[in-house]
């Protein structure tokens, strides 16, 4: 029972170059999340989705789109990337009810935008 | 939009001091819940308060949720260097949450041996 992985742990773009940063969970948790850390600004939320196929805004969206073809894997993806997009990036998952409701973390993918 | 508030942003304590983080939310919260993030790692879930006036202890750390449901407290009794790290509150987003949770900038807890 791995939880949750995010791959790749670190990646480094220059400026208008894509790439897709990849969530599994082997949970069978419905929902989950993608966040942005930033020092001092705590964890915002970028995108979610409640189930596969589905997927919806969070505070902070513009620039990325995601992707839930399947229930176990939330792809984030960044088409055209932006220094300001320089963070460290954390995926969650939740199962739907019962227990805490409490959200479980991936490692973390840390990107640098040049 | 809903804004959930902590202090301090960084704490410096001597190993075996106590500490105390203080959460503040702009509106009422059905729950509230706590994370850990030690350095380099990841949030890890520590606890969830739900009722008005709420304590809930785990070993030397204590958890309160305000009588009016929009602040929180965590304090650590007597820190150990295990206790460093990073530590959020968080409660459930406005409307249909579907288990969003909007976070604190957190607390930076660093205890000097």
């Amino acid at each position: 029972n791995a939880g949750v992985t995010q791959t790749p742990k670190f990646r480094v773009l220059k400026t208008g170059q894509s790439m897709t940063l990849l969530c599994a969970q082997d949970m069978n948790h419905e929902y989950m999340y993608w966040y942005r850390q930033d020092p001092g600004m705590g964890l915002r939320l970028i995108h979610y989705s409640v189930g596969e196929g589905t997927t919806a805004k969070g505070e902070v969206p513009d620039g990325y789109n995601v992707s839930r073809l399947k229930k176990q894997n939330f792809l984030l993806g960044l088409e055209s990337a932006a220094p300001s997009q320089t963070s460290v990036y954390f995926c969650a998952s939740r199962q739907t009810s019962g227990g805490y409701n409490e959200q479980f973390f991936g490692p973390g993918t840390r990107l640098t935008v040049l | 939009g809903q804004q959930v508030m902590q202090i301090p942003q960084y704490q410096h304590v001597q190993e075996g001091e106590d500490f105390t983080t203080y959460c503040n939310s702009s509106t009422t919260l059905s729950n509230i819940q706590w994370y850990k993030q030690r350095p380099g790692g990841h949030p890890v879930f520590l606890i969830q308060l739900v009722k008005s006036g709420e304590v809930k202890k785990q070993k030397r750390l204590t958890f309160q949720f305000g009588e009016a449901k929009k602040n929180s407290s965590l304090h650590i009794t007597a820190t150990q260097t295990t206790d460093v790290g990073t530590y959020f509150c968080a409660g459930p987003s406005g409307g249909t949450s579907y288990g969003k949770l909007t976070f604190g900038q957190g607390t930076i807890l660093t205890v000097h041996p």
